[in-house]
């Protein structure tokens, strides 16, 4: 069955960096578009990041542009996030999320991995 | 603040029916498919609604979705206990060229 697992989550201090991994199987993933959805504690479903299938395209939310940089490995069946610059507002726990083909939403979602930004 | 507009919360009686409301814009629901979530405190994110109103498989007849212009809602019928979750809705904006999701809807189940 599809399985997403994310790791690399933790804490870390405001200005430090973070590389969260999302190890996928169960699936094409190589046929897949792949997102990161994050959710502040208590709070609501904020859209972080897409990757095309491929690689070729690729969007940020304004709050990240410029800091986070989606990518993936096909070959190891591995979507990556590298966030720099952490901010506290980072504070998260962050899904990564696969789309059902080309209809914008999401079929399967891992269990999230926290990324706590403090001093 | 959310690019999609939710009511904060809802609640209903078991056995009845609750409506669920998502306003956007031509940016977005005007212009691409609507999803809606469940999340169930605790929980990951369930897909409930796909392309404004196809159901995955497994998800029960209950849940219904439909769209119209800049809005979309999620009906849920029958109403039972175990449907007390919060409920996203979700879709692609070609101005922001991102995903957005609406803030939340509270689903209490009186």
């Amino acid at each position: 069955q599809v399985q997403l697992v994310e790791s690399g989550g933790g804490v870390v201090q405001p200005g430090g960096a973070l590389r969260l991994s999302c190890a996928a199987s169960g699936f094409a993933f190589s046929d897949s578009g792949m997102h990161w959805v994050r959710q502040p504690p208590g709070r609501g479903l904020e859209w972080v990041a897409f990757i095309r299938f491929d690689g070729s395209d690729k969007h940020y939310a304004d709050p990240v542009k410029g800091r986070f940089i989606i990518s993936r490995d096909n070959s190891k069946n591995t979507l990556y996030l590298q966030m720099n610059n952490l901010r506290a507002e980072d504070t998260a726990l962050y899904y990564c999320a696969k789309e059902l083909y080309d209809s914008g939403s999401y079929d399967y979602w891992g269990r999230g991995d926290l990324v706590t930004v403090s001093s | 603040q959310s690019v999609l507009t939710q009511p904060p919360s809802v609640s209903a009686a078991p056995g009845q029916k609750v409506t669920i409301s998502c306003s956007g814009s031509t940016s977005n629901i005007g212009n691409h498919y609507v999803s809606w979530y469940q999340q169930v405190p605790g929980t990951v994110p369930k897909l409930l609604i796909y392309e404004n109103n196809k159901r995955p498989s497994g998800i029960p007849d209950r849940f219904s979705g439909s769209k119209s212009g800049t809005s979309a809602t999620l009906d849920i019928t029958g109403l039972q206990t175990g449907d007390e979750a919060d409920y996203y809705c979700g879709t692609w904006d070609r101005s922001l060229t991102a995903g957005v999701f609406g803030g939340g809807t509270k689903l209490t189940v009186l």
